[in-house]
């Protein structure tokens, strides 16, 4: 069973850009929780989606967006890059809404941001 | 106050050991409540569960929760140099619409 696959691994940006990630989940998952993590912050929630709704949002600017497509994939958006948004991004997909049961994660897009 | 703290560590246990992980919450609301580790370099992976007050064992480790007390730990026992990792608690409170929220994770060390 193929499980949570992360695109790209590694990109390198600059300020300003903007950088799209895309999540595909575990067959038959039809959550997708997106994660940033920093060695100072820790696992940061930034939101969630199921069944092509997102249903729950972290505290991060609107500079940080997401969707979901019919086949569950998702993906992620953050416009004009700063410094600060240098981090691991997480993918994590899960039969039910509201992260309610197991977490399954995506090795992670890793950004750096120059 | 975060929402869920640990101490960052490091912890360093000597092999054969039991390590005692902690971790407190702040939504009293909180329902469900999850052990992830993460190896250097790897994605985190749930090793334990736990829903209702008391000890919850799965082979060399034991979750324990006290919602009362809003408290969270994890023994793990006959320590083992594999077993260093970061464990990150993970809880689930709904504040703001349900969600999985994570600790910043604990640094173990298992000396050899």
């Amino acid at each position: 069973k193929a499980g949570v696959t992360q695109t790209p691994r590694y990109l390198i940006k600059t300020r300003g850009q903007q950088v799209t990630l895309s999540c595909s989940p575990i067959s038959g998952h039809r959550s997708v929780s997106w994660y940033q993590q920093t060695p100072g912050q820790g696992l940061q929630f930034l939101f969630e989606y199921f069944s092509e709704t997102q249903r729950n949002k972290g505290n991060f600017p609107g500079r940080f967006s997401g969707r979901q497509f019919s086949n569950s994939r998702s993906e992620m958006n953050v416009s004009t890059l700063e410094l600060g948004d240098s981090a691991l991004y997480l993918c994590a997909s899960s039969w039910t809404s509201g992260g309610t049961g197991e977490l399954f994660f995506g090795e992670g897009s890793r950004l750096t941001v120059l | 106050q975060k929402e869920v703290e640990q101490n960052s560590g490091p912890l360093s246990v000597p092999e054969g050991a039991i390590a005692s992980l902690n971790c407190t919450y702040s939504d009293r609301g909180s329902q469900s409540f999850f052990w992830y580790r993460q190896y250097s370099g790897k994605s985190p992976e749930l090793i334990m569960s736990i829903y209702s007050n008391g000890d919850k064992e799965d082979g060399r480790f034991t979750a324990q929760l006290n919602k009362a007390s809003q408290y969270v730990s994890l023994l793990i026992r006959d320590s083992q140099p594999s077993d260093s990792a970061t464990y990150l608690c993970a809880v689930i409170g709904d504040t703001g619409g349900f969600k999985t929220i994570f600790g910043a994770g604990t640094r173990l060390f298992v000396k050899a």
